[in-house]
Parts: C-alpha cells; structure tokens; sequence
C-alpha cells in the first residue's frame, strides 16, 4: 500500500519549453502532496507543499512562477517547470501524505529533468 | 538555522556484519522521525520511523534508538545484505512545521559482499 508514481521518469528539453510532472497516489488519497527536488550526491530540499484544492505553499527562495504547482484531486498532483533552463536540471520527488495520517510521507520514484 | 545532520557520509561494511548509521539533529522541538533509504535513481523508500516519547523502535532487521538528551538518532542494520546499499536519509518533522520533513545529508552505505 501507499504507492506514489510519478510521470515521466525521465525527460530531456530544450531551453524554454515548459514540462509537467506529474505525480499520483495509485492506492491512498493524498491530501497533501510535497515536492522535492535533489542534486546529484545531495539530500532532498523541500519546495513546496501543495494541499488538494488549494494554493501551493512555497519555500523560501523557491519561484512560485516558475515551479507551478497544481493539486487538484486527491490523487494528483502536478509541477510544471516553466521555461526551463539548465540550472534546472535536477532530480524532482514528490511525495504524498495519507488522509488521517499526519507525518508519514510516501515518495515517489522521482523524475530526471534535463535541459539542454 | 536548525538542521539535522548526519556524522558519517560513506560507511563501508561487509556482508553480514551489523550496520549502524549515525544522525544529529539540533531542533530539540522535534518530535518525530524518519529513515528512508534511497536506491540509485530512485526515490526514497521508507524504512522506519520514531516519536519523540520513544527511545527505541525495532523493525525486521532494522532497529531505530533515538537519544533526545544529546539529540541523535541512528539506524541499526542487522546482518547486512549486498541489497541494503544504498543513501540513507533521517529526516524530522517538529510540531511547529506542519508535516515538513527536513532532510539529512545522508549516508552512502556500501556492502561488500
């Protein structure tokens, strides 16, 4: 149980272009859903969290603009990185948080963004 | 700023051998915590956790001892296995943070076999 999946698994762009991720919770309903992203040998920095139905809430230093994020049912949830630029390319994980259940979070397998 | 940290950045075991895996944490309003352990290329997979009301909790094979007197947290590994190598990552949560998890810098452990 508690499942996360998260699509695509890998993507490669061009500078500019935007890409979605999109993150599901296959067998729980998520009403919270956390995205992370994370650089090669480093740990996960938390960027924002996202309630179903509501406004992401962002971490400090984190372009709202730029990483938007959409929660729009309990099992969705997705971020679109906008006019992607190198300096984007990193590791993003999302992970969700069990309705009733307060601290555990269950990852996804993450997503590999590269821009050319 | 208040981080949680981790002692060791690689561990280098042999097959069966026991693992233990060392965590400072500083935010002493913390009250829970996790470990995860990440694969290669894939996203962290839950382990085990701990409340701050406990000292220690045991899993199969893994056993987390949680020591709030000098705040630090370490995972036991029993008998480890080429499998088990992998980052791992403790990770709390305070009561003031809603459910945001801070991350550790995380671990490489590698297993000989």
């Amino acid at each position: 149980g508690a499942v996360v999946s998260q699509h695509p698994s890998r993507v490669i762009c061009k500078s500019g272009t935007s890409v979605k991720i999109e993150c599901r919770s296959l067998d729980f309903q998520a009403t919270t859903m956390f995205w992370y992203r994370q650089f090669p040998k480093k740990s996960l920095m938390l960027m924002a969290t996202s309630n179903e139905g509501s406004k992401a809430t962002y971490e400090q230093g984190v372009e709202k603009d730029k990483f938007l994020i959409n929660h729009a049912s309990l099992t969705l949830s997705t971020l679109t990185v906008t006019s992607a630029h190198p300096e984007d390319s990193s590791f993003y994980i999302c992970s969700g948080r069990l309705a009733g259940e307060i601290d555990t979070q269950y990852f996804g397998p993450g997503t590999r963004l590269t821009v050319l | 700023g208040e981080s949680v940290g981790l002692h060791l950045p690689t561990l280098s075991v042999q097959e069966g051998d026991n693992s233990i895996i060392n965590c400072a944490y500083s935010n002493s309003a913390s009250d829970y915590f996790i470990w995860y352990k990440q694969e290669s290329g894939k996203g962290p997979q839950f382990i085990i956790d701990i409340r701050s009301n406990m000292d220690k909790r045991q899993g199969q094979r893994v056993t987390v001892l949680l020591n709030k007197t000098v705040k630090h947290l370490s995972l036991q590994i029993a008998a480890t296995q080429p499998g088990d190598s992998a980052v791992y990552f403790c990770a709390e949560k305070t009561g003031t943070s809603g459910s945001r998890l801070t991350f550790g810098e995380g671990t490489q452990l590698t297993v000989n076999p």
